[in-house]
């Protein structure tokens, strides 16, 4: 079955630091999703990623998508303590119903 | 409206109980989904309806029961559960392969 990785599973930076996390599907995806969800929360949508090799920024957030599209990376510039919670990328497999199959999940933490 | 509201937030119930988590939405989406996490874990799929039909059943035990009584709701009903099926249970909405909208949660403990 479609398997979703990530890595690392947590990471610790100080305030200001940068950061990365990682995402490998077993098989091409048709989009990928980033969700963050903070501590006692909920999934909170980031963005999408569609098209091959494609790239988007939101303020300190980079994301790529590969040129295969079956890996994925989020990256945050000088991380702020508001950045906190657990980073998760999720693969749709496409179809004719939306199968969305979340990563393991990176949980960032943030030493002001 | 951009909310996806869940109820309850917190259940307690024992292995004999019966009970039902509810979702409703009022967004527009045709799509609706049953996610369950475990704690330091990613969300699970485990239904996904798709205009109001069960388009994905993740092998997901019998004692687990969705039902979509219309566009907006999607109810889980819950019988004879397990101590392991203590959990988060998510339900999220969205349109065809866009963004999840997701509820809070119904925080699950089974005694």
């Amino acid at each position: 079955g479609q398997q979703v990785m990530q890595i690392p599973q947590y990471q610790h930076v100080q305030e200001g630091e940068d950061f990365t996390t990682y995402c490998n599907s077993s098989t091409t995806l048709s989009n990928i999703q980033w969700y963050k969800q903070r501590p006692g929360g909920h999934p909170v949508f980031l963005i999408q990623l569609v098209k091959s090799g494609e790239v988007k920024k939101q303020k300190r957030l980079t994301f790529q998508f590969g040129e295969a599209k079956k890996n994925s990376s989020l990256h945050i510039t000088a991380t702020q303590t508001t950045d906190v919670g657990t980073y998760f990328c999720a693969g749709d497999y496409g179809g004719a119903t939306n199968k969305l199959i979340f990563g393991t999940g990176t949980l960032l933490a943030v030493q002001p | 409206d951009t909310e996806v509201t869940q109820t309850p937030k917190h259940l307690v119930m024992g292995m004999t109980n019966k009970k039902s988590l509810k979702c409703e939405q009022h967004m527009g989406h045709r799509a609706m989904y049953w996610y369950k996490q475990k704690a330091k874990k990613p969300p699970e799929l485990m239904f996904v309806y798709s205009y109001e039909k069960l388009s994905i059943n993740e092998s997901v035990p019998s004692r687990f029961s969705p039902e979509c009584p219309n566009s907006s709701l999607l109810n889980l009903h819950l019988h004879a559960l397990q101590p392991e099926d203590s959990a988060l249970y998510l339900c999220a909405s969205s349109q065809e392969s866009e963004k999840l909208f997701f509820g809070s949660g119904t925080q699950l403990s089974v005694l």
